[in-house]
């Protein structure tokens, strides 16, 4: 049974960092790349970040470009997202999600559990 | 970028009864388009992916179609679990992106 289990999430100030991790289990997790999805009530779901299943290459959002860094540990079975500078406007749910497949474009086929991140003053 | 409008919002239905729910895209995505389900507290669950194939476990009153800038999603005699908020989304471009979701609540 697969599980992604999200973590790291909280309160931080304008300008802040928080590191978001994503720990999978049940499946070949180093097989498969990984997308961060946000959400809030303004702008709905929005694609963050994906990361190839070797973590040779990733992909980013312009509004995160050079704040937000995606990777990986596959000997954890663990993704991470490093988010620096952050804004007010990255307040949202974050989500890490499976790609049906290792490299980008695939279906986001499994969703971990949404971890809240509110950047705040 | 690829825009994809939802239509209607909102869908008030009773149980038994089909939903028919829009998704328009601004420019054509082929048939890499995908229908999430997101019920109150949950996360988004994959129902359909290249337009009209079902994910593993959804239930065949589920079907997608379309191709190009139109698609559809169809749930057949509406469960009670069903009422919940559906989104296309679309990877014909590597920045992906999401509609807005149609909300279908019980009538």
């Amino acid at each position: 049974q697969m599980h992604l289990v999200a973590s790291g999430g909280g309160v931080v100030q304008p300008g802040g960092s928080l590191r978001l991790s994503c720990e999978a289990s049940g499946f070949s997790f180093r097989s498969f790349g990984f997308y961060w999805v946000r959400q809030t009530p303004g702008k709905g779901l929005e694609w963050v970040s994906f990361i190839r299943y070797d973590g040779s290459n990733s992909y980013y959002t312009d509004s995160v470009k050079g704040r937000f860094t995606i990777s990986r540990d596959n000997s954890k079975s663990t993704l991470y997202l490093q988010m620096n500078s952050l804004r007010l406007e990255d307040t949202a749910v974050y989500y890490c999600a499976k790609c049906s497949r290792g490299d980008h474009g695939g279906d986001l086929d499994f969703w971990g559990q949404g971890n809240l991140v509110t950047v705040s003053s | 970028e690829f825009v994809l409008t939802q239509s209607p919002a909102t869908l008030s239905l009773s149980p038994g009864e089909t939903a028919t729910l829009s998704c328009r895209a601004s420019e054509p995505v082929a048939s890499y388009l995908a229908w999430f389900q997101q019920r109150p507290g949950q996360s988004p669950r994959l129902l359909i992916f290249d337009s009209s194939k079902r994910a593993n476990g959804v239930p065949d009153r589920f079907s997608g179609s379309g191709s190009g800038t139109y698609f559809s999603l169809t749930i057949s005699s509406l469960e009670p679990e069903d009422f919940a908020v559906y989104y296309c989304q679309q990877r014909r471009s590597w920045r992906l992106t999401f509609g807005g979701g149609t909300k279908v609540e019980m009538k």
